[in-house]
């Protein structure tokens, strides 16, 4: 079954639009959620966040998390070529370290 | 900056060999994972080794696969006889502390003709 479930599956935007990533997820022992950064290679680690409600921030991009509703979202403002890659959602459970990906989103800015 | 590093970056066998891939994690990490990523499709799960042994592995990991940290920099991925369903870059992952951020190594691209 899908444990960690990110939408949309793909993304194609304009330089300099908004866009706004989800991940909503359903795992037993929540420790944390991960956002990566995946362009052709290895993921890139860009977020981790354990509390609801706080926002984590860095340049163009922020991500808050809601442990209540149990989901996640992405932001990244002004997008760049740059920005165009597979954005990956990871969820570490407490019980013996174990971390699940959802599908990730295509995201692709043309100038 | 420290990083984690893999070799080979690319591997090919045949059906049914072993095959041993290596991660040097970053140094002083404690927590070290095996994912591997199908083309196409999303990162998996393998395993995930602290303090010398297996913390979790999920159903991938069957009795073909086994892991090892043989000293105190390398950690192991050993295919005992590979299948042809075991093409897939291989990633090898570690942090310092859990829960914490993961880094990934750059990842063995594994093809089993």
């Amino acid at each position: 079954e899908d444990k960690v479930v990110q939408s949309p599956l793909s993304l194609v935007v304009h330089e300099g639009d908004t866009v706004t990533l989800n991940c909503s997820y359903e795992v037993t022992n929540f420790r944390s959620l991960l956002w990566y950064k995946q362009e052709k290679k290895a993921p890139t680690f860009l977020f981790m966040l354990t509390s609801s409600g706080i926002e984590k921030k860095s340049g163009r991009l922020s991500s808050i998390l809601d442990k209540k509703e149990l989901f996640s979202i992405l932001n990244i403002t002004a997008t760049q070529t740059g920005d165009s890659a597979v954005y990956l959602c990871a969820v570490g459970t407490g019980t013996g370290n174990q971390f699940y990906f959802g599908t990730g989103t295509s995201l692709t800015v043309i100038p | 900056e420290p990083e984690v590093t893999q070799t080979p970056s690319h591997q090919v066998t045949q059906m049914g060999q072993e095959v041993i891939l290596r991660c040097v994690p970053i140094s002083n990490h404690l927590y070290f994972y095996w994912y591997r990523q199908i083309l196409g499709q999303k990162v998996e799960f393998l395993v995930s080794f602290y303090n010398n042994e297996i913390s979790e592995k999920s159903e991938i990991f069957d009795d073909q696969f086994s892991v090892e940290r043989p000293d105190g920099s390398n950690f192991t991925l050993k295919i005992r006889s590979t299948k042809l369903e075991d093409s897939a870059m291989y990633f090898c992952a570690s942090n310092q502390d859990y829960p914490d951020t993961q880094y990934f190594g750059p990842g063995t691209r594994l093809t089993v003709l």
